[in-house]
Parts: C-alpha cells; sequence; structure tokens
C-alpha cells in the first residue's frame, strides 16, 4: 500500500482565495482524520471521519472550514476564503477501527502533510 | 475531558545515554490507548510505540520503551542509547474510550550532541 496519500504537498496562495487540500487514505482504513500543525498550536484534530460520516468537526476554527469524504478512498478540506492566519501544516491521517485488543490494527498512519502558506 | 501535557519543550543528551521525555495525560475513560510520534525535520509523523490502558506490561519496541504509570496517568518514552538520528520532536497522543479520537501533546524537541 502506497500509505496516505496527500496532496498537494505545497501550496501558497493569496489572500481571499478558496484553497482545497485532498487526502487518500489507506485502503480498508474505516476512519480518516485531519490535524493541523503550527508553532503556536501545536497539532490540531481539525475533524474525523467514520465511514466516511463527520463525527467529530469540533476543531474546525470556523464557518471558512469545511471538509467532506464523498466516499471511502477520498477527503477534502476546503478553506473558503483563506487567511494569511490559515498558513500551517495540514496533516490527513487513516485508521482501523477501534479495536483495543488487536494490537494490529491500533495504528494511525499519517500522509506528508500539505504545507499551506496564504499571502 | 480529555488532555496530554508534555512538560518539556526542549531536550538535550548526549549520544548513547538514554533519555526520558515526560508525558501525563488526563481522561474519564476507563480504556484508552497511549502513542508516541517522532516528526524529525522532514516533517513526517513517525509511528513509534503504543501503550493500551488494560496491559500489564510496559510496551518496548528496540531502543523505545513506555514507562507506563497508570496510577499517575504518565506514559513517560525513553529511548536509550540515543542516536544523532534521534534528534526530532516527539509527541505524545491519546486515544480515548471508543472514538477513534486520536490527540496529542504539545511537543518534545530532543537533540542528542555528538
Amino acid at each position: 500500500d502506497a500509505g496516505v496519500i496527500q496532496s498537494p504537498r505545497h501550496e501558497v496562495t493569496e489572500m481571499g482565495q478558496e484553497v482545497t487540500l485532498r487526502c487518500k487514505p489507506i485502503s480498508g482504513h474505516d476512519y480518516l482524520f485531519w490535524y493541523r500543525q503550527t508553532m503556536m498550536r501545536g497539532l490540531e484534530l481539525l475533524i474525523y471521519f467514520n465511514n466516511n460520516v463527520p463525527i467529530d468537526d469540533s476543531g474546525m476554527p470556523e464557518d471558512r472550514f469545511s471538509a467532506k469524504m464523498p466516499n471511502a478512498s477520498f477527503s477534502t478540506l476546503k478553506i473558503q476564503p483563506s487567511e494569511p492566519r490559515d498558513s500551517a501544516v495540514y496533516f490527513c491521517a487513516s485508521s482501523l477501527a477501534t479495536a483495543w485488543v488487536d494490537r494490529d490494527n491500533y495504528g494511525y498512519t499519517f500522509g506528508s502533510g500539505t504545507r499551506l502558506t496564504v499571502v | 475531558a480529555q488532555k496530554i501535557t508534555q512538560t518539556q519543550p526542549g531536550m538535550f543528551v548526549q549520544e548513547k545515554e538514554a533519555v526520558t521525555l515526560d508525558c501525563t495525560y488526563d481522561t474519564s475513560d476507563p480504556s484508552y490507548g497511549l502513542f508516541w510520534y517522532k516528526q524529525p525535520s522532514s516533517g513526517e509523523m513517525i509511528f513509534l510505540i503504543y501503550q493500551g490502558s488494560y496491559d500489564q506490561q510496559n510496551a518496548t519496541e528496540g531502543r523505545y520503551s513506555l514507562n507506563f504509570q497508570k496510577a499517575r496517568k504518565s506514559a513517560n518514552l525513553v529511548i536509550s542509547a540515543s542516536q544523532l538520528g534521534d534528534s526530532a520532536m516527539y509527541f505524545c497522543a491519546m486515544r480515548g474510550g471508543n472514538t477513534g479520537k486520536l490527540i496529542f501533546g504539545q511537543g518534545t524537541t530532543l537533540q542528542v550532541k555528538p
């Protein structure tokens, strides 16, 4: 498996523009997570999905952020309109179900991240 | 509410020595999992080690071991025989209950000196 695939790796955009980040989870994983990493706030969980359904979006900073998972192999995180304070590294991660006793299945796999710069 | 705390923003260790990175957590869930990740300067998140709340023994993975003290709600990472390649940011993380939600501490930057 190629792992969790994120695109683009780097994105530079102007303030006010729409930005779409993409993620392809590992095949068979039923959880998908979007994180944002900044120096000031560390790694923040923005939203996560279980079987394509959003479970907890309490970390989404404001209405300018939206995330979708139209199918098990694809998710998007959209920022519209973008602002300079949105500049960060955005990670996507996927995982199998919460099988506490199954040590082979507890892992979360992260993508390489998208470095977003809004100027 | 769940919370992970890493109180050491930065640590130094001499090559070949052992180092302990601290992590405390707070949760009301009886069942939870604790994780450590390494993030080198290249930025990727690398899984290191996992400890389940019901595991009787401390987890070990090669040079990494997790000092799990359940009553004190601590899950410290011990790296033995440090190598220059261990220089990175280290994150403690927790998944609580049956939610699947994984939350992270603030991270500790480790620098290994030759």
